[in-house]
């Protein structure tokens, strides 16, 4: 039973420049979060997806987008790229919106140069 | 504003002692709490929660506590094992609220020392 994959692993852009990650959840999830992990810092919420709907939203910029697809599986963009947005980020997915067990990818990390 | 705390960024401990974690918070409207445990290279692992009506829950060798007139919760891992060196992150939400995004603290590293 594959877990939560995330791709690409690692990826390096340059400021201004717009990204695409992708997630695909746990076998039988249908909910979506996207989390943002700067070096040191614990993960941030930036927002999550059910029944392709953004439900719940972070202190994070409209710079920021994603989708979910029929298949529960996500994308986050990341438009006009700043050197601050370099971070791991981070899938989670559960069953439903709930907070508890939540499983998480092994995450994308960022380089914005 | 940090509204949740982890105060000791790391933690070294004997092997077969006990390991404390620990965690504050400043949002009263906090209900519901989480334990996280993170390899390096791999995604935050659930471990265990604890309900706000409750003040203490066991899973193994894991124990929650939490005092909700402090907004202080710890983590006691009895006996600790060398496979539980990692990165423990206390998380939080207001799921009573209907507010299910995760509030994390910075984490604390827990080496265990054979």
């Amino acid at each position: 039973d594959a877990g939560v994959t995330q791709s690409p692993t690692h990826l390096i852009k340059t400021r201004g420049q717009q990204v695409t990650l992708r997630c695909s959840p746990k076998s039988g999830h249908d909910t979506v979060s996207w989390y943002q992990q700067a070096l040191g810092q614990g993960p941030q919420f930036i927002f999550q997806y059910y029944e392709e709907e953004e439900r719940q939203r972070g202190n994070f910029p409209d710079r920021f987008s994603g989708h979910q697809f029929p298949n529960y599986s996500s994308e986050l963009n990341v438009n006009a790229l700043l050197l601050g947005d370099s971070a791991l980020y981070l899938c989670a997915s559960s069953l439903g919106i709930s907070p508890e067990k939540l499983f998480f990818g092994s995450g994308t990390q960022l380089s914005v140069l | 504003d940090q509204q949740v705390k982890q105060n000791s960024p790391s933690l070294s401990v004997q092997e077969g002692r006990i390991s404390i974690l620990n965690c504050d918070y400043t949002n009263s409207m906090f209900d519901y709490f989480l334990w996280y445990k993170k390899y390096p290279a791999e995604g935050p692992t659930f471990l265990i929660s604890i309900s706000s009506i409750k003040d203490k829950n066991e899973d193994g060798r894991f124990t929650v506590f939490l005092n909700k007139s402090a907004k202080h919760l710890s983590l006691h891992i009895v006996p600790s094992q060398p496979g539980d060196s990692a990165v423990y992150f206390c998380a939080a939400s207001e799921a009573g609220a209907g507010s299910y995004q995760l509030t994390f603290g910075k984490g604390t590293k827990l080496s265990v020392i054979p």
